[in-house]
């Protein structure tokens, strides 16, 4: 089975702090990504990379940078930590699978900056 | 921009009977097509990946494709109150074969 996992469940940070949040998967993908959920706006993504070193931006990627120095990690970091970043951090990654790459979930980090 | 459209909901369906969710994409050379079920507070799980026109059957789900008239649909037999979920179309464009867009869901109801 495909295990992601992430460091937090919930996390609960301050204004103007750095925040990191760490994704790891087991499964050797390629491709990792970093998305946030929040009510009516659905997944958004915020940065994904194909391999180790390489990241390209998403659709939202105004308020955060990404790292990926092993195959396995994508790190998401909040550089100065913002009300309107409190939601639902979501870590996927993808490899190819029967006919196409086949996308899957980590558990969440519920975030709340206060 | 591509984008992949769901009726919001909540469609709300008795227990036992067939649930039938409904996607339609606009990007006509898309290739590979998925349903993801989402339980609240919970992240989106992989339920059904379908590539080829027609319907693809597992257990209790069928994942329908026409791309012609572009659109992908799910259905659900025998309807259990566990399946009770906002479910999630997910699509791959043509010109993109790793970066999925996802739909804002549709949540299901299942009436005991």
């Amino acid at each position: 089975d495909v295990k992601v996992t992430q460091s937090s469940r919930y996390l609960v940070k301050r204004t103007g702090e750095k925040v990191f949040l760490e994704c790891v998967q087991d499964m050797d993908h390629e491709n990792m990504f970093w998305y946030r959920q929040d009510p009516g706006l659905g997944l958004r993504l915020i940065y994904f990379s194909y391999d180790v070193k390489m990241k390209e931006k998403g659709d939202i990627p105004e308020g955060y940078s990404v790292s990926r120095e092993k195959k396995e990690r994508f790190s998401l970091i909040l550089e100065s930590a913002s009300t309107n970043q409190t939601s639902m951090y979501l870590c996927a990654s993808s490899t190819l699978a029967g006919g196409g790459y086949e996308q899957y979930f980590g558990p969440g980090t519920r975030l709340t900056v206060t | 921009q591509k984008e992949v459209e769901q009726n919001s909901g909540p469609l709300s369906v008795p227990e036992g009977a067939i649930a039938s969710l409904n996607c339609t994409y606009s990007d006509r050379v898309s290739q590979s097509f998925f349903w993801y079920r989402q339980y609240s507070g919970k992240s989106p799980e992989l339920i059904m990946s379908i590539y080829s026109n027609g319907d693809k059957e597992d257990g209790r789900f069928t994942a329908q494709l026409n791309k012609a008239s572009q659109y992908v649909s799910l259905l659900i037999r025998d309807s259990q109150p566990s399946d009770s979920a906002t479910y999630l179309c997910a699509v791959i464009p043509g010109n993109r074969d790793d970066k999925i867009i996802f739909g804002k869901g549709t949540r299901l109801h299942i009436l005991p």
